[in-house]
This record gives structure tokens, sequence and C-alpha cells, in this order.
């Protein structure tokens, strides 16, 4: 079974701090997925990642999939409150007739206060 | 491009009931996932189809869960005889096969009192 570890659960910071969030797994995937979910709503898609190594910007978003493809982490620079939510990493791993069957992380809780 | 819809946004039934929930993907999508999310987890995957082929079912999907895409456009999950363990939020998604990005949608939140 695929399991992935996201770190911290919880994490509390006040405007303008940055941050880092981690994505691990024993396992290898075929791309890693960050998606954000507000309360009661489904997860929203940030990024995807796909080669080992790559690092994506998203305005003050940073992603980055780990060489072996095993771990990523998200780094937000200057948090704002509009950053308040449940972030999810996701791995792909590909299923039967080419779909993509996605392994989600147990989510970090991010507040951001004023 | 209007989005991931599913119906109904929230459900309350008694134990013992049968519930269905219904999903439109985004036009053209042909990948259609259904995930289940436990309050405090990530969601975690139950099925997938291809056009209105079933291809690949968890094993948290028990014989009181079926799932049907009958013309390969909207999705429905029907719950049999529901228990109090299946209270979650239902999700759906979709995607194009191009490099199989998933679109969520709202979800369903049923609670099974």
């Amino acid at each position: 079974t695929q399991l992935l570890e996201q770190s911290p659960q919880f994490l509390s910071i006040q405007e303008g701090e940055n941050l880092t969030v981690y994505c691990n797994s024993s396992s290898v995937f075929s791309s890693l997925q960050w998606y954000r979910q507000e309360p009661g709503e489904g997860p929203v898609l940030l990024v995807t990642v796909v080669t080992g190594g790559e690092v994506k910007k998203l305005k003050r978003l940073t992603f980055q999939f780990g060489d072996a493809r095993k771990d990523s982490s998200l780094h937000i620079t200057a948090a704002q409150p509009g950053d308040t939510g449940l972030y999810l990493c996701a791995g792909g791993g590909w299923i039967t007739g080419g779909g993509n069957k996605l392994t989600f992380g147990t989510g970090t809780q991010l507040k951001v206060e004023l | 491009d209007t989005g991931v819809s599913q119906d109904p946004r929230h459900k309350i039934t008694k134990r013992g009931q049968n519930v269905t929930f219904r999903c439109d993907p985004i036009s053209e999508h042909n990948r259609l996932y259904w995930y289940r999310q436990t309050l405090g987890q990530g969601p975690e995957f139950l099925t997938y189809f291809q056009n209105e082929a079933q291809l690949e079912k968890s094993r948290l999907l028990s014989d009181r869960f079926s799932a049907e895409r009958p013309k390969g456009s909207f999705s429905t999950l029907e719950i049999q005889r529901t228990e109090q363990g299946d209270s979650a939020m239902y999700l759906c998604a979709s995607s194009t096969g191009i490099g199989d990005t998933q679109y969520f949608g709202p979800g369903t939140r049923l609670t099974v009192l």
C-alpha cells in the first residue's frame, strides 16, 4: 500500500511569514499533485509535477518534486490570510485503462492570521 | 467550462436507507473518478470509469456500493443499506486523460444517523 505522509499536520502562522510543507513516501509516484481544500468544498488543483527534481513556481508558492519522485515540498513566501486552508499532496499511480489513481496525504491545515 | 458538479451537496439519511449521488463531469472528459473523504483525512480512491466502462474498484467499495456511468457522461454512486460508517464527503473528479490532471467537484456530504 502506498502511503503519503505530510508534515506538519497543523500550522498556524502570522501574515508575512514563510512556511514549508513536506510530503514524503517510500513509494515512487508517476506524478505528484498539490491541492488546496476549503471547508465543505472539493480539492482545487494547485500544481502537477512529473519529473524528478522539478521545481514549479506559482506566484508566492514554490513546489519541488524530489529527485527520486518519492517526496515533494510546498514553500509559501510571505503568507497571507487567503492562503488559509487544507493543503493536500497526492501521488499518481497508473491503473487499468490508463487511469491515474491518486493516493492522498493526510493533509496540512494552514491558518494564516493577521 | 462549468466545472464538475455534484448533487446533492448534502444528504442526511437514516441507517438502513438507500442513497444515490450524481456527478456531472466537465464536458468531454472521458475519465471519471469517485473518492471518499472522512473528517481529518485525505480523499481515498473508490472507483474509476473510462467512458462508460468501470475499470477499477477499490476494496473500500463493498457490495453495498455500486457506481454507474451509463452513457459515458454523468455518473451515479448508490449506497444501499447505509451504515453510520458511510458518513463522509463523496468526491467526484474528471479528467481528459492528457496528463490526467483531475478536477474535483464540490462533493456530497453524507450523514447517516
